[in-house]
């Protein structure tokens, strides 16, 4: 049974930055893609972005492009995102997540069906 | 970028009711759209992938209909476990509409 089991959470003063990681274990790492997805307090969920391990490549969403570095540790099983420039609307819950199946539909930053436990990541000064 | 566009916001029901929610794509995905269903507190869980595929362990009630930018999701006699927020995510650039909140 494949988890996925992230680090615990964060407070962080404005203009810093914040790594937060996911550990697969249970399953195989590299052959899925790795989602990250956040949720601010009452809002909706918001794809940040996400990896493929086996190929070492990133892909993100606009808005973040420029603030978000996913990257992923193949011995350890473990994908990070790290947030930098924090402001208060960075407050949120971040998940990391993946699909179960395999083949070329892990490949895709969708359908995800295992998902972290979520990182609280509150911003304040 | 692809903007996902969930109607209605809220829809409140009855137990036993037809629930109907709907997901419109600002571009054609093909048939690449998900649902996924989130309660307070917890993650989201995918019901529906492809737009019309169950997840495993998903209740038949739920189904998924649609393609190019219109899709539906339908939960025939709404149990009392379904009321929570509903969202739907396509495959192209992996937006996530605003999602629907299901209530009583």
């Amino acid at each position: 049974q494949v988890q996925l089991v992230q680090s615990g959470a964060e407070v962080k003063k404005p203009g810093s930055s914040v790594k937060v990681s996911c550990r697969t274990s249970g399953g195989t790492f590299t052959t899925h893609a790795i989602s990250w997805v956040r949720q601010a307090p009452g809002q909706g969920l918001e794809w940040l972005g996400g990896i493929n391990p086996m190929y070492e490549t990133s892909n993100y969403a606009q808005k973040f492009r420029d603030r978000v570095t996913i990257t992923a540790d193949e011995p350890t099983s473990t994908a990070f995102m790290e947030l930098t420039s924090l402001r208060s609307e960075d407050t949120a819950v971040y998940y990391c997540a993946r699909r179960s199946v395999g083949g070329e539909d892990a490949t895709f930053f969708y359908a995800m069906d295992i998902w972290g436990q979520g990182t609280s990541v509150t911003v304040s000064s | 970028e692809i903007v996902l566009t969930q109607s209605p916001a809220t829809l409140s029901l009855s137990p036993g009711e037809r629930a109907t929610l709907s997901c419109r794509a600002s571009q054609f995905v093909g048939r690449f759209l998900a649902w996924y269903q989130q309660k307070p507190g917890q993650a989201p869980r995918l019901l529906i992938y492809d737009t019309s595929n169950r997840a495993t362990g998903i209740p038949a009630r739920f189904s998924g209909s649609g393609s190019g930018t219109d899709f539906t999701l339908t939960i025939d006699s709404v149990a009392p476990e379904d009321f929570a927020l509903y969202y739907c995510q396509q495959r192209s650039t992996y937006t996530f509409g605003q999602g629907t909140k299901l209530e009583i």
